[in-house]
């Protein structure tokens, strides 16, 4: 059984504050990993998305790949109120449209 | 470009009815995925279609099945419904080769009584 890992928070930073979410997964052979934001009452949407070992930046948002470790994280720098949201890892089972979500991580960010 | 359309929006049905689903993807994307989310067992993968075949199946009941039509569009259908199907319903699309992200609509929120 194919499992991705990550706290569920919530997590609390104060406003201008690095956020720090990880994800662990168990798959080696996993390709291709994604984070989504979710706000309550609304639909997942895409942050960012990453293939290769290292950092890749987007604006305030970083994320970062480990694949020895079988580990994801996303940083989001300057944390701002409308970041309060759940924080979604996924990871691709396979070359097609199945993902394997966490269970989320809820962030809030305090003004 | 226009988003993944679901409609409807919001649904109440009673236990034993049967309920449809439908999926406008975004233009030009062949894949078309489906989950459910719920408070306990977050999303979960429903099944994925592709140029009208089905791609990929999670581990649902053969209550729930789906299609996807020439023009992409895709229909999930749920029949017997029970209280435990109550969840929101989401359909992603993505240009279906490779490892493409997958953008999500806005769901189907589904209430069973």
């Amino acid at each position: 059984q194919k499992e991705v890992e990550q706290n569920s928070g919530p997590l609390s930073v104060p406003e201008g504050a690095i956020a720090s979410l990880n994800c662990t997964y168990s798959d080696r052979g996993s390709q291709s990993f994604f984070w989504y934001r979710q706000y309550s009452g609304k639909s997942p949407e895409l942050i960012m998305f990453i293939y290769s070992n290292g950092d890749k930046e987007d604006g305030r948002f970083t994320a970062q790949l480990n694949k020895a470790s079988q580990y994801v994280s996303l940083l989001i720098r300057d944390s701002q109120p409308s970041d309060s949201a759940t924080y979604l890892c996924a990871v691709n089972d396979n070359q097609g449209g199945k993902l394997i979500f966490g269970q989320g991580t809820e962030l809030s960010v305090k003004p | 470009k226009a988003g993944v359309t679901q409609t409807p929006r919001y649904l109440i049905k009673t236990r034993g009815q049967q309920v449809t689903l439908s999926c406008s993807p975004i233009s030009g994307h062949r894949s078309v995925s489906w989950y459910q989310q719920t408070p306990g067992q977050g999303l979960q993968f429903l099944f994925e279609y592709f140029s009208e075949t089905q791609r990929n199946k999670g581990n649902f009941p053969g209550r729930f099945s789906g299609r996807q039509f020439s023009n992409s569009r895709s229909e999930m259908n749920v029949s017997t419904l029970e209280l435990g199907d109550s969840a929101l319903y989401l359909c992603a699309s993505s240009p279906g080769q490779g490892y493409s992200p997958l953008h999500f609509g806005n769901g189907t929120r589904l209430t069973v009584t």
